[in-house]
């Protein structure tokens, strides 16, 4: 089975902090994925990245950034984290194979700001 | 623009009973679509995929039917049980290009003993 391991299951930062979310696959997929998750609102993509060193904006990307360094391992970085960035953050990854293929999503990671 | 959503936030069955979750789309592009399910506390997982050349897919209990000239995706779980009581939403994304996928707001599925 796909494992996608999302390294915080909850954290609470302060405003103006600098915050990482990490995220670890163990399939060798090269699409790996960042989304945050609010009432109402349904997943929205803020980051994507199909390569190493590679990214691409998503619907959401202002306020963040990411890192992906390593083909397993994806990361998001709240430059300067501020209250409207509370929220769940789930992290996916997907093959590329021919077509669009499945995501797999680890459990999230629930971000408070105060 | 784009947008995924269902028809009905929650959806109340009997233990045994079919359960029928209806999604629409609207973005006559898409030619992938998926369904997905959420547990209290977990992340999404996927139950079952199906592409725009087929109307119909089976799997374990679950049936996938996408009906392409409305624009509709509907989730079919046969012989409901207590731990399919969960969050359900579909997506839709297109084969080509980078693996996006947009995402419907999901219905929520109780299962009474």
């Amino acid at each position: 089975d796909v494992k996608v391991t999302q390294s915080s299951r909850y954290l609470v930062k302060r405003t103006g902090e600098k915050v990482f979310l990490e995220c670890v696959q163990d399939m060798d997929h090269e699409n790996m994925f960042w989304y945050r998750q609010d009432p109402g609102l349904g997943l929205r993509l803020i980051y994507f990245s199909y390569d190493v060193k590679m990214k691409e904006k998503g619907d959401i990307p202002e306020g963040y950034s990411v890192s992906r360094e390593k083909k397993e391992r994806f990361s998001l970085i709240l430059e300067s984290a501020s209250t409207n960035q509370t929220s769940m953050y789930l992290c996916a990854s997907s093959w590329t194979g021919t077509g669009n293929q499945p995501q797999h999503f680890g459990d999230g990671t629930r971000l408070s700001i105060l | 623009g784009e947008s995924v959503g269902l028809h009905l936030p929650t959806l109340s069955v009997q233990e045994g009973d079919n359960s029928i979750i209806n999604c629409a789309y609207s973005n006559s592009a898409s030619d992938y679509f998926i369904w997905y399910k959420q547990e209290s506390g977990k992340g999404p997982q996927f139950i079952i995929d199906i592409r725009s050349n087929m109307d119909k897919r089976q799997g374990q209990r679950v049936t996938v039917l996408l009906n392409k000239t409305v624009k509709h995706l509907s989730l079919q779980i046969a012989a409901t049980q207590p731990g399919d009581s969960a969050v359900y939403f579909c997506a839709e994304g297109m084969n080509t290009g980078f693996q996006k996928l947009v995402f419907g707001t999901g219905t929520r599925l109780l299962v009474s003993p």
